[in-house]
């Protein structure tokens, strides 16, 4: 299967240590994007990147939250020093933008991090 | 905020068509209206998108209405595991904003 790919898929961690969660996107797909799902809400989205380049955040990114893509290939979102708030699903998307056209996303397993 | 209204919740008889209705009255020219469901604790799956015309794939048929603001999820024949959140989005590039969407229960 060549979909995204999220890692870990659980992660249970004590308020104020860091996280980081690895996606995968699908192959030569140039967009990734990260979004963030509390329980009975719709995904929120958080950030994306075009290839290597970050190019919008979301308010919802506090300082605590950091996203890279270094290669344009799989991405990373750290988030430091955790708070209760931050218990969620942690969701990546990919997709392939071609210049005019509309472009359709495709989401990975996600992300399940409880905070204690 | 999402740009669509969808019920909270609907239930389908297994074997029967689920139609799922979504209201997007503000919707724009250039604005596709996507549909994605997401079964518990899974991410969401693609399901069908549209701009003007209907449409129709192997999982699902998208009706939308002449002036657009509104549209029709139709899965033909539902079964027991079609039980999950319906997402409609209208969209145009990458800017998504989900709402609540619709819970819909199939039902044996």
């Amino acid at each position: 299967d060549t979909g995204v790919s999220q890692d870990p898929r659980h992660k249970i961690t004590k308020r104020g240590q860091n996280v980081t969660f690895r996606c995968d996107p699908i192959s030569e797909h140039n967009r990734l994007y990260w979004y963030r799902q509390t329980l009975g809400q719709g995904p929120e989205f958080l950030t994306y990147f075009q290839n290597e380049a970050q190019l919008e955040k979301s308010r919802l990114l506090s300082d605590r939250f950091s996203a890279e893509r270094p290669k344009g290939s799989f991405s990373t979102l750290e988030i430091q020093r955790t708070e209760q708030g931050d218990s969620a699903m942690y969701l990546c998307a990919s997709s392939l933008a071609r210049l005019g056209g509309q472009e359709t996303q495709y989401f990975g397993p996600g992300t399940r991090l409880l905070v204690l | 905020d999402a740009k669509t209204t969808q019920p909270p919740s609907m239930d389908c008889a297994e074997g029967r068509a689920a139609n799922l209705p979504c209201n997007h009255s503000t919707i724009s020219g250039n604005e596709y209206v996507y549909w994605y469901r997401q079964i518990h604790s899974q991410g969401p799956q693609y399901i069908i998108h549209g701009l003007k015309n209907n449409e129709t794939n192997e999982m699902a048929s998208l009706i939308i209405t002449e002036d657009r603001k509104s549209s029709t999820l139709i899965l033909p024949h539902a079964t027991l595991r079609d039980t999950a959140v319906y997402y409609c989005i209208v969209c145009y590039g990458q800017n998504f904003v989900f709402g609540p969407g619709t819970r819909l229960s199939v039902l044996p």
